[in-house]
């Protein structure tokens, strides 16, 4: 099976600014969570997306935000981008409703912000 | 919330020693403790995973422990070799059959350098 993947892999935007990020899960999984990686605060849970809604959420501001499609696609975006959110970010998929508790991750979308 | 400690940050031996990297972990109710491996530039990829009804798990040169009571799980890579030198994240995370909440807790890192 084809591994997660991301588009796209690098972005530098302005301050200001939006982004949209694009995650594809593996074939089959329906849960798709985001994380923020950074050298300071390590890898943050942004949210996590099965069938279409979002069902957990963690503790970052209302310009992050993220959808799901049928397919299982999962886009993340972020509006009124700071310098601080300069990072990594990874997506990851699950099969939780197979008892399947392992969430395995894409190779992430760098995001510089100038 | 999860709160999940790890230590040490950075660790290094030489090839072929063992290498330890422990962590805790503040929720009772959390059941399901996977490894990652991050190599520079790359993705993070599960190494093992532990569930709660477990106390003890091994894939080859790679093991985890989990004691409940203390609230500490560690993993133990025996024999180490250089391509083992990467960075190692511990998590925890609260996980039903269908369901999870807050998704997976990270700790901090753990640097491993394995010189030949």
């Amino acid at each position: 099976k084809a591994g997660v993947t991301q588009t796209p892999r690098y972005l530098i935007k302005t301050r200001g600014q939006q982004v949209t990020l694009s995650c594809s899960p593996i074939s089959g999984h329906r849960s798709v969570s985001w994380y923020q990686q950074t050298p300071g605060q390590g890898l943050q849970f942004l949210f996590e997306y099965f069938s279409e809604t979002q069902r957990n959420k963690g503790n970052f501001p209302g310009r992050f935000s993220g959808r799901q499609f049928s397919n299982s696609r999962s886009e993340m975006n972020v509006s009124t981008l700071e310098l601080g959110d300069s990072a990594l970010y990874l997506c990851a998929s699950s099969l939780p409703d197979r008892g399947s508790y392992e969430q395995y991750f894409g190779p992430g979308t760098r995001l510089t912000v100038t | 919330g999860e709160n999940v400690e790890q230590h040490p940050s950075t660790l290094s031996v030489q090839e072929g020693d063992s290498a330890v990297i422990k962590c805790t972990y503040s929720d009772s109710a959390s059941n399901y403790f996977p490894w990652y491996k991050q190599e520079l530039g790359k993705r993070p990829q599960l190494i093992i995973d532990i569930r709660s009804n477990v106390g003890e798990k091994k894939d080859q040169r790679i093991a985890v422990t989990l004691n409940k009571t203390a609230k500490h799980f560690s993993l133990h890579i025996t024999e180490t070799q250089p391509e083992d030198s990467a960075v190692y994240f511990c998590a925890a995370s609260i996980r039903w059959d269908g369901g999870s909440q807050g998704n997976l807790i990270f700790g901090k890192g753990t640097k491993l350098s394995v010189k030949p």
